[in-house]
This record gives C-alpha cells, sequence and structure tokens, in this order.
C-alpha cells in the first residue's frame, strides 16, 4: 500500500506564484491534515477535513487554501506564495474515532 | 485557544541513561493523546493513549496518559543513539462520534551521543 502520497517533494516558487501541493490515501480514510513544520515550531495545522465535503481552518490558515476533491485527495493551494511560506509541509490522514494518523513524506517549499 | 506543550524543548543524553518526555495539554474536547518520532521526514507513529493511567509499552519505550493532570510521559530506557529524533506529541480533539482534528506540541529535540 502506497499510504499517503504528496506531491511535489521539493519546489521552488517566487514571491507572488501560485501553486497547488497534492495529496491522496489510499486508506479509506475520512479525516485528512495539512501542517507546516518550521525549525523549533512543531507541526502546525493549516486546514483539516474530517470528512469528505467538508473544511475547517487549523491554526494557520491565512494565505492558503484547500480542497476536499474526494475522499482520497485533499489539495493546499497558495495562491500568492510568500517568504513567510518557506517550510515543509506534511499532509496526514486519518481513520475515525481514536486512530493513529498517517503522514506524506512531506513537501518542502522554498519562497524566494 | 487548544494547547499542546512539550518538555524539554531540546535533550542531550549518553547511550544508556534513560530520560522522560513530558508533555501537557490544555485543550477542548480531548479525545486521546499520540506519540511521534520524526527523524528525518515523516513522523512515525509510537502510541495513542486514551485512559488515564495504563502504560503502553513497545521495547524500550513506555507511555502513560493522567487526565486528572491533563498530562502524559514517554520513557525512553537504556538510550540508544537511534533514539535521537525529534518526539512530537499531539492531542486528538472531537466532538460527536468522532475525533477530528490533532493539535501537536513543539516536539522534544532528543539528542544521545556515545
Amino acid at each position: 500500500n502506497a499510504g499517503v502520497t504528496q506531491t511535489p517533494k521539493f519546489q521552488v516558487l517566487k514571491t507572488g506564484q501560485s501553486m497547488t501541493l497534492q495529496c491522496a490515501q489510499d486508506m479509506n480514510h475520512n479525516s485528512m491534515y495539512w501542517y507546516r513544520q518550521d525549525p523549533g515550531m512543531g507541526l502546525r495545522l493549516i486546514y483539516y477535513s474530517a470528512s469528505e465535503g467538508t473544511t475547517d481552518k487549523g491554526e494557520v490558515p491565512n494565505g492558503y487554501n484547500v480542497s476536499r476533491l474526494n475522499k482520497r485527495e485533499f489539495s493546499l493551494r497558495l495562491e500568492s506564495a510568500a517568504p513567510s511560506q518557506t517550510s515543509v509541509y506534511f499532509c496526514a490522514s486519518r481513520g475515525q474515532l481514536n486512530t493513529e494518523a498517517f503522514f506524506g513524506q512531506g513537501t518542502r517549499l522554498t519562497v524566494v | 485557544e487548544d494547547k499542546v506543550v512539550q518538555s524539554p524543548l531540546s535533550l542531550v543524553v549518553h547511550e544508556g541513561d534513560t530520560v522522560t518526555l513530558n508533555c501537557s495539554y490544555e485543550v477542548t474536547n480531548f479525545r486521546s493523546l499520540l506519540w511521534y518520532k520524526q527523524e528525518k521526514k515523516a513522523p512515525t507513529f509510537l502510541f495513542m493513549l486514551t485512559s488515564s493511567g495504563i502504560e503502553k509499552k513497545s521495547g524500550r519505550l513506555s507511555s502513560i496518559l493522567d487526565k486528572k493532570e491533563l498530562s502524559s510521559i514517554l520513557n525512553i530506557t537504556a538510550t540508544q543513539t537511534g533514539d535521537s529524533a525529534i518526539y512530537l506529541c499531539a492531542a486528538a480533539l472531537g466532538s460527536g462520534a468522532g475525533s477530528y482534528q490533532l493539535t501537536f506540541g513543539k516536539g522534544t529535540k532528543l539528542s544521545v551521543i556515545p
């Protein structure tokens, strides 16, 4: 099983450019998450989707949009990238009730 | 505002030492607490705790939850250099039938030196 797949693995953007980070899971999980990880800051929740058709803001949603395209896919969009969005982005998914979350391998994004 | 706090933020020990990592939480609609280990890339799952006072063990690692104190500890005995990593704890929050939001602490960076 592939688990959680994120694309791309690396990306360099210029300030003001837009891009979409893709995430897909093959575990039939209901909940999906986008986090960013900066040095010394742990994982900060950007957006999450408790189930297909719903999305909610997390701790740091400004500058991002998400789409839960279907049960498998949850994408994160940067409309106008800023240097402050330079980070490692992780997608995760989780089954219902009390189960562990599975993480993708991350996307290292640099905005110059 | 939901908050998960880990301490210490970093720790350096010698091989063979025993370490205790702390996690406290102040959140609404708490469902469970999860521990992860992060080496170079994605976090990998260690434990999930839902009930107070019941220890979970896996080899040299163990963890316990104290719901009265809103905290959890992760113990690692006889540390090895391979234990060097960032250890993350997360509170799972939710309402109704499910637990949805996962809020992480900043992590504890553990370095084990030979």
